[in-house]
């Protein structure tokens, strides 16, 4: 069964302590990885799109990572407006077009 | 500026009824999506659409309709036969094609009681 796993399924960390993220999958065939960030009571804010192993996406304080079986979300000396829920989420070769396999998300707090 | 809308943004209604909730986009994006986020669980497909006058059931379909008449408006109504409204409701679109993201809208929370 096609599965997406984050870890851990919440993070607590300090202002300017470093820290990843990290999105399992086991899948048929990746056509594409995306994260997402979403605030509380919001709709999912895109990210970054990965499609290969070995490639690496950045924004700001982040930075998405892509290995054939995980992905990793690292946050560099993150600060408290980074707080929220990370979603990783996969396309798969033989999927419909619309399916989007989400994982259940990391909930980030940054404390000041 | 482009984007995705939804209305309202919360919504209540009573056991029973149906409900429409609206989505509009004015990214130009061909295809479009419903999901529904439940605490402690992943982004579910209800109905996605690819172009207007077609549309698909995605995981979770039971108890929701959807209809695509004009390209920037894909709204998604749910039945009194879905057995557990209450989520919240997230609409998408994206270009077309498999390889390229979604942009969601704000959300709607729907409450039925």
């Amino acid at each position: 069964e096609d599965q997406v796993t984050q870890s851990p399924e919440a993070l607590r960390l300090q202002e300017g302590e470093s820290s990843s993220l990290n999105c399992s999958y086991t899948v048929s065939g990746l056509r594409g990885l995306f994260w997402y960030r979403q605030d509380p009571g919001k709709g999912p804010e895109f990210l970054f799109t990965l499609y290969s192993a070995g490639e690496e996406k950045e924004k700001e304080r982040l930075k998405a990572t892509l290995t054939k079986k995980e992905s990793f979300l690292h946050i560099t000396a993150p600060k408290p407006e980074d707080s929220a829920t990370y979603l990783c989420a996969v396309r798969i070769s033989g999927g419909s077009q619309g399916n989007l396999i989400f994982g259940k998300g990391t909930k980030l707090s940054v404390k000041p | 500026d482009g984007g995705i809308t939804q209305s309202p943004k919360y919504l209540f209604r009573k056991e029973g009824q149906n409900v429409t909730l609206s989505c509009e986009q004015n990214l130009n994006h061909d295809a479009m999506y419903w999901y529904r986020q439940d605490p402690g669980q992943g982004l579910r497909l209800i109905y996605y659409s690819q172009i207007v006058n077609d549309f698909q059931k995605g995981d979770i379909a039971e108890g929701y309709s959807v209809s695509r008449e004009k390209k920037e408006s894909f709204p998604l109504t749910v039945t009194s036969a879905q057995k557990n409204p209450t989520a919240f409701y997230l609409c998408a679109s994206s270009r077309q094609g498999a390889i390229y993201e979604q942009y969601f809208g704000p959300g709607t929370r729907l409450t039925v009681t």
